[in-house]
């Protein structure tokens, strides 16, 4: 069982947006702006999309943007395009022993 | 533009120890403000993080996994390395190495990311 709690999936059609929740507590999500998301493609590695909650890395597509309400983040992707088909993950820092946790990991269906 | 890529055995024997290392290229391991992780991923499971050190030594661990991990760099080889003693089929999964922003004690960011290894626990 992760730490940060996300659907297993979501769905969308091409050009309309989803958002993907990431759950967690006043220790980690709730807490600090240090929210990050990851995209991954099958079989290659996780690609850092959003930093501190809402920052995006240079040459990510301003499509993607992240928020943040209480103890819960959320990514959203807006105009969708069919390579962002994808597993996505949140992290954030905690404050507990643990460090660093990573949410389950949600399935980004472009139909 | 910064590379890591991870090596070492592909296949451990259960109660062995499992060893990898991530040699870091296009820029140094000495960098502040960035720390260095590695990261697992079991097939077709979530991520989990494993435990990260600074050039210095100074070192972060999953408490999960702390009795078995040990994390050390070599600046002169601008590599980083990963031992996790007494396997498991448990512990088969692809191991990533990424440099870590980290400020005050904080985990940022990881980013970028070595392309992974599968290490798979099997006699």
């Amino acid at each position: 069982q992760s730490a940060l709690t996300q659907p297993a999936s979501v769905s969308g059609s091409p050009g309309q947006s989803i958002t993907i929740s990431c759950t967690g507590t006043s220790s980690d999500v709730g807490g600090y702006n240090y929210v990050s998301w990851y995209q991954q493609h099958p079989g290659k590695a996780p690609k850092l999309m959003i930093y501190e909650v809402s920052n995006r890395p240079s040459g990510v597509p301003d499509r993607f943007s992240g928020s943040k309400s209480g103890n819960t983040a959320s990514l959203t992707i807006s105009g969708l395009q069919a390579e962002d088909e994808a597993d996505y993950y949140c992290s954030s820092y905690t404050s507990s022993s643990t460090y660093v946790v990573f949410g389950g990991g949600t399935k980004l269906t472009v139909l | 533009q910064l590379q890591l890529q991870e090596s070492g055995p592909g296949l451990v024997k259960p109660s062995e120890t499992l060893s990898l290392t991530c040699t870091v290229s296009g820029g140094s391991i000495s960098s502040s403000s960035y720390y260095w992780g590695w990261i697992r991923q079991p097939p077709g499971k979530g991520l989990e993080w494993i435990g990260s050190i600074y050039y210095s030594g100074s070192t972060y661990y999953n408490p999960s996994l702390k009795s078995r991990v040990t994390i050390s760099v070599d600046t002169s080889k601008n590599q980083f390395s990963l031992k996790l003693s007494s396997v498991t089929a448990a512990d088969t999964a692809v191991y990533y190495c990424a440099r870590e922003m980290s400020i005050a004690a904080r985990s940022i960011w990881f980013d970028p990311w070595g392309q992974g290894t599968l290490v798979t626990v099997s006699s």
